[in-house]
């Protein structure tokens, strides 16, 4: 099994620009997740899904968008880069327990 | 959400044990004790919970104190391989819209010395 596949790796964005965030994981999991770990902290939700069609904001959501019309995917799309968005993030996704998370998008916005 | 304490870093020597310590004196007692560790450039990965009782399992063992006030990871027997930080999370199953999430602090930066 490939897990939670995240890309791209690295993005490089302008302020303004307009990117998504891939994510899908092939474990038939219902609960998905967006985190975003900035240097030396800890992970912050952003966004997460309990199954297809139903999403619902964490701890850090502006700025940002998702949607969720398959098990698989759970995209996550920026609308208008802005330099406090730099920063690392990760995916997760679980059924009971525990959380499988990808290995991480590097976005850095100039 | 219940809050946990854990010491910035740690230092260990390869081959040797090492005991992480978290402290979580506000616990309800439906919450569960959680922890993952995260390796330099990746995602956390889970290592091991609990909810009273000791547990063991192929990667360590977590030893939860009587009153569960706090807890300790324990790797056997450290490798370079397992130098990472260390996140102890409190997670409450039945919590409702907050069952669903992993609220992450900054952890334990754990230095294994060959």
């Amino acid at each position: 099994n490939a897990g939670v596949t995240q890309t791209p790796k690295f993005r490089i964005l302008k302020i303004g620009q307009s990117m998504t965030l891939q994510c899908t994981q092939d474990m038939n999991h219902n609960y998905m997740y967006w985190y975003r770990q900035d240097p030396g902290m800890g992970l912050k939700l952003i966004y997460y899904s309990v199954g297809a069609g139903i999403t619902d904001k964490g701890e850090v959501p502006n700025g940002y968008n998702v949607s969720r019309s398959t098990t698989e995917d759970f995209p996550l799309r920026l609308e208008l880069a802005a330099p406090s968005q730099t920063s690392v993030y990760f995916c997760a996704s679980r059924s009971n327990q525990p959380q499988h998370f990808g290995d991480g998008t590097r976005l850095s916005i100039l | 959400d219940a809050k946990t304490t854990q010491p910035n870093s740690m230092e260990s020597n390869e081959e040797e044990p090492v005991h992480l310590p978290c402290n979580h004196s506000t616990i309800s007692g439906t919450d569960y004790i959680h922890w993952y560790r995260q390796l330099p450039s990746q995602g956390p990965e889970y290592v091991i919970h609990g909810l009273t009782s000791n547990v063991n399992n192929r990667m360590a063992s977590l030893a939860i104190a009587e009153d569960r006030k706090s807890s300790t990871l324990i790797l056997h027997r450290a490798t370079l391989r397992d130098a990472a930080v260390y996140y102890c999370i409190l997670r409450d199953p039945n919590s409702g819209g907050s069952n669903y999430k992993l609220t992450f602090g900054k952890g334990t930066l754990l230095t294994v010395n060959p």
